[in-house]
């Protein structure tokens, strides 16, 4: 069964202080891994897509890495407007030629002041 | 802004009743899919239809179905409500069929509360 497994569930930081948030997964032939942002009360809001091992994206103060087993979503230099919950997801064969995403649980990232 | 709209914002109903939540899909979108996200169960799959046909079937309870209209607009219905399916409702759309190459961009989504 394919899985999503995110750690840490909640990561508390002071502004300016980097890190890493994880992201593994099993999952047969990956076709891409997904990495959202969601605010409370809000949709999941796209950051990036990673295909293959040793690919890397960047975006702001966020840089995602993949590896086989794993994907790292390094932050750096947060500012309090980074505070959001992460998720990441893999698509899962679904059948008739369908894939559906399947979400690991996320982390929770707090940026103090 | 994701492009992606959804109505109501905010449902509040009785247990046993039966609502409608819609969804617009980005322009040139083919694919809708459903999710229910609860505080317990993180984000959850629960149906995807593509050009009008239903193409995957996740988490879906049989008191829940949906469907896709001409328009490629989709509605999501529940009934006979129960407590536990107070959640919030996200619609995601992307251009076709392989999610492993598409991006599934996200509403704002339904919140539902039945009391």
């Amino acid at each position: 069964e394919d899985q999503v497994t995110q750690s840490p569930e909640a990561l508390r930081l002071q502004e300016g202080e980097s890190s890493s948030l994880n992201c593994s997964y099993t999952v047969s032939g990956l076709r891409g891994l997904f990495w959202y942002r969601q605010d409370p009360g809000k949709g999941p809001e796209f950051l990036f897509t990673l295909y293959s091992a040793g690919e890397e994206k960047e975006k702001e103060r966020l840089k995602a890495t993949l590896t086989k087993k794993e994907s790292f979503l390094h932050i750096t230099a947060p500012k309090p407007e980074d505070s959001a919950t992460y998720l990441c997801a893999v698509p899962a064969y679904s059948g008739a030629g369908s894939y559906q995403l399947t979400f690991g649980k996320g982390t929770k990232l707090s940026v103090i002041p | 802004d994701s492009g992606v709209t959804q109505t109501p914002k905010h449902l509040i109903t009785a247990t046993g009743q039966r609502v409608t939540l819609r969804c617009s899909p980005r322009s040139g979108d083919l694919s809708v899919y459903w999710y229910q996200q609860s505080l317990d169960q993180g984000l959850q799959f629960l149906i995807q239809y593509y050009n009008g046909e239903e193409r995957a079937k996740g988490n879906i309870l049989e008191r829940f179905s949906a469907q896709q209209f001409p328009d490629l607009h989709s509605e999501l219905n529940l009934s006979s409500l129960e407590l536990g399916d107070s959640a919030l409702y996200f619609c995601a759309s992307s251009p076709s069929l392989i999610t492993g190459t598409d991006t599934q961009y996200f509403g704002p989504g339904t919140r539902l509360t039945v009391l």
